[in-house]
């Protein structure tokens, strides 16, 4: 079965530092890989998404990540944290099999951002 | 605001009741999937809907079913309900299995 896997399950930063949060997801099928935050008490953002093409995919609030193939990882980079970044990240990818399209979540990464 | 809205927001309900949450997806989005989202098992598909078939199952119980109207909102239905089932249940949308999803709010169900 597909799977992701995140390393860290809680990560505690202090403002301006940078972040940099694992994902390691399962061999097999095309990849399409996704990285979503979840704000305490509301519902899940998409980041960002790698289909195909250029693996260094940026998307929102200054949040990019880099596709590598041979190491199965699609980590999380922001240069420099705020506080508004608290949050819970959500690594996932495409279920791909018949007809399916189902996201397959990692466990999440709960970020503590410190002022 | 991703443009998909659950209703209700919270629902509070007791064990053996019946409940019924509510999607409607994005404009032009045919595909809505429902997961729970719980502590222990975090975020888990449970069944997927396009163009008003279902299309794919993950793992979602008997207890539970849903189905997509014409219009293309969604309802979930769940029955016999044990303290288990207390969760969060999201509601995505996508305009084909193939795009990116777009998740509603939530409803926050609690089973007393």
């Amino acid at each position: 079965a597909q799977s992701v896997s995140q390393h860290n399950h809680h990560v505690i930063l202090s403002e301006a530092a940078s972040l940099e949060l694992g994902c390691n997801y399962s061999y097999g099928g095309t990849v399409n890989l996704f990285w979503y935050v979840q704000y305490p008490g509301q519902h899940l953002q998409l980041l960002l998404k790698y289909f195909s093409g250029d693996p260094l995919v940026k998307g929102i609030k200054g949040f990019e990540a880099e596709f590598i193939k041979s190491k199965f990882s699609f980590n999380l980079r922001k240069p420099s944290v705020q506080w508004s970044d608290t949050a819970e990240y959500f690594c996932a990818r495409r279920n791909y099999g018949g007809s399916q399209g189902n996201l397959i979540f990692g466990k999440g990464t709960k970020l503590s951002v410190k002022p | 605001d991703s443009g998909v809205t659950q209703t209700p927001k919270h629902l509070i309900t007791a064990t053996g009741q019946r409940v019924t949450l509510r999607c409607s997806p994005r404009s032009g989005d045919l595909s809505v999937y429902w997961y729970q989202q719980s502590l222990d098992q975090g975020l888990q598909f449970l069944i997927q809907y396009y163009n008003g078939e279902e299309r794919a199952k993950g793992n979602i119980l008997e207890r539970f079913s849903a189905q997509q109207f014409p219009d293309l909102h969604s309802e979930l239905n769940l029955s016999s309900l044990e303290l288990g089932d207390s969760a969060l249940y999201f509601c995505a949308s996508s305009l084909t299995s193939d795009y990116e999803q777009y998740f509603g709010p939530g409803t926050r169900l609690t089973v007393t």
